[in-house]
């Protein structure tokens, strides 16, 4: 069984760029949920894509946005960052069961913006 | 809102003590909990989690939680700790809709020698 995987590992970008960041659900796995953990802090969620739709939404920007592919791969697209954007971002695979699925995560992507 | 708290920021236990970890909940029906740990520079790990049934769950790694409706809490508890468990330990909720999970805000665990 192959777990969540995410790429890259370390990342680093200038205020005002774009960043997309990639991850590959867990085998059997058709739900994938990202987070942001700032230093510190517990994850929080951005978003969830469940079969290519977004199935939830967390209190962040519009300019945070994903995508979800037929092969359950996901997309973290992050437009005009912000210094406040550096972080560790999660991605985590689950199947659909109203919150009784256990999430399982990857080992994210440590973004750094300057 | 749901929301978790953790009490404890930074927690120091001589190795094989033992160990109790505090999280309390706030949300109005049942709660789905969960206890992750994260290693320095790593993912999350799920250690255990509670959906219904047995108030005291068994996880990985000799970890047990207990839930308590009448506190909102959900403890976690390990009876001899390992310098191998000095990690960031997180406890979580599953929001209402069933999508996100909601985090407190971690408790760092030393092992002292």
């Amino acid at each position: 069984e192959t777990g969540v995987t995410q790429s890259p590992t370390h990342l680093i970008k200038t205020r005002g760029q774009q960043v997309t960041l990639r991850c590959s659900s867990q085998s059997g796995h058709n739900t994938v949920s990202w987070y942001q953990q700032a230093l510190g802090q517990g994850p929080q969620f951005i978003f969830q894509y469940y079969r290519e739709e977004e199935n939830g939404r967390g209190n962040f920007p519009p300019r945070f946005s994903g995508l979800q592919f037929p092969n359950y791969s996901s997309e973290l697209n992050v437009n005009a960052l912000e210094l406040d954007d550096s972080a560790l971002y999660l991605c985590a695979s689950s199947l659909p069961a109203g919150g009784q699925e256990t999430q399982y995560f990857g080992p994210g992507t440590r973004l750094l913006v300057l | 809102a749901q929301s978790v708290t953790q009490p404890d920021i930074h927690i120091t236990v001589s190795e094989g003590a033992s160990l109790e970890l505090r999280c309390n909940y706030s949300y109005g029906a049942t709660p789905y909990l969960f206890w992750y740990v994260q290693s320095p520079g790593q993912g999350l790990q799920l250690l255990l989690k509670y959906f219904s049934g047995d108030t005291l769950v068994q996880g990985i790694k000799g970890f047990e939680a207990e839930f308590k409706r009448s506190q909102s809490s959900f403890n976690l508890r390990k009876p001899s700790v390992h310098w191998s468990d000095a990690a960031e330990y997180f406890c979580a909720v599953a929001d209402q809709a069933g999508t996100a999970l909601i985090f407190g805000k971690g408790t760092t665990l030393s092992v002292s020698s």
